[in-house]
């Protein structure tokens, strides 16, 4: 069974602040992906990785920045926090088989 | 570029009442569709998924979705819905070839009475 795990449920910061998401999965999967989830809008991506070290910009990245170090480990990093970063942010594993492999979700709010 | 709508935003149905949720995609290519669906308080999870074959597609819990290409829609339904059911409905889609990521709908909110 493919797990995807997210480093936290519920995270509150301030305006300002660095921010770090982290998630890992344990499936030996290539392609992981970063999208945020806003009522109304779905779920938006953010940045993807095809292979460690290597990032391509989503729909949008503005704000945010990855690191993929460990081909099992993909971050997410907010430069400096703000409030319309407020969000549920999502981490997602595949195969070449396209079909992804949710986390459970990190509540991010920026105050 | 992709794009995907999803016409129902909040769908309330009784139980055994029959469901269809739409969903119509904008790409000129071949492409890849999914429905996920996100329970209250779980991780979206995927329902079903079309790459190729018969567009009729059958998932999990007795849902199917129907693949017409000649209106790029991928429409999910079931024929008897549970109060289990109460759920958010995600369609997707990625390009055969190229991005690999989805390209999500905005989701419909389903609540099913019982």
């Amino acid at each position: 069974d493919v797990k995807v795990t997210q480093s936290s449920r519920y995270l509150v910061k301030r305006t300002g602040e660095k921010v770090f998401l982290e998630c890992v999965q344990d499936m030996d999967h290539e392609n992981m992906f970063w999208y945020r989830q806003d009522p109304g809008l779905g779920l938006r991506l953010i940045y993807f990785s095809y292979d460690v070290k290597m990032k391509e910009k989503g729909d949008i990245p503005e704000g945010y920045s990855v690191s993929r170090e460990k081909k099992e480990r993909f971050s997410l990093i907010l430069e400096s926090a703000s409030t319309n970063q407020t969000s549920m942010y999502l981490c997602a594993s595949s195969s070449s088989a396209y079909e992804q492999y949710f986390g459970p979700g990190t509540r991010l709010t920026v105050t | 570029a992709q794009s995907v709508s999803q016409h129902n935003h909040h769908v309330i149905l009784s139980e055994a009442a029959s469901l269809e949720l739409g969903c119509n995609y904008s790409y000129g290519g071949t492409v890849n569709l999914f429905w996920y669906v996100q329970y209250p308080g779980q991780h979206l999870q995927l329902l079903l998924k079309y790459f190729s074959g018969d567009p009729l597609v059958k998932g999990i819990k007795g849902f199917e979705a129907e693949f017409i290409k000649s209106k790029f829609s991928f429409n999910l339904r079931k024929p008897s819905v549970q109060w289990s059911d109460t759920a958010e409905y995600f369609c997707a889609v990625n390009a055969r070839t190229g991005r690999r990521a989805l390209t999500f709908g905005s989701g419909t909110r389903l609540q099913v009475q019982p």
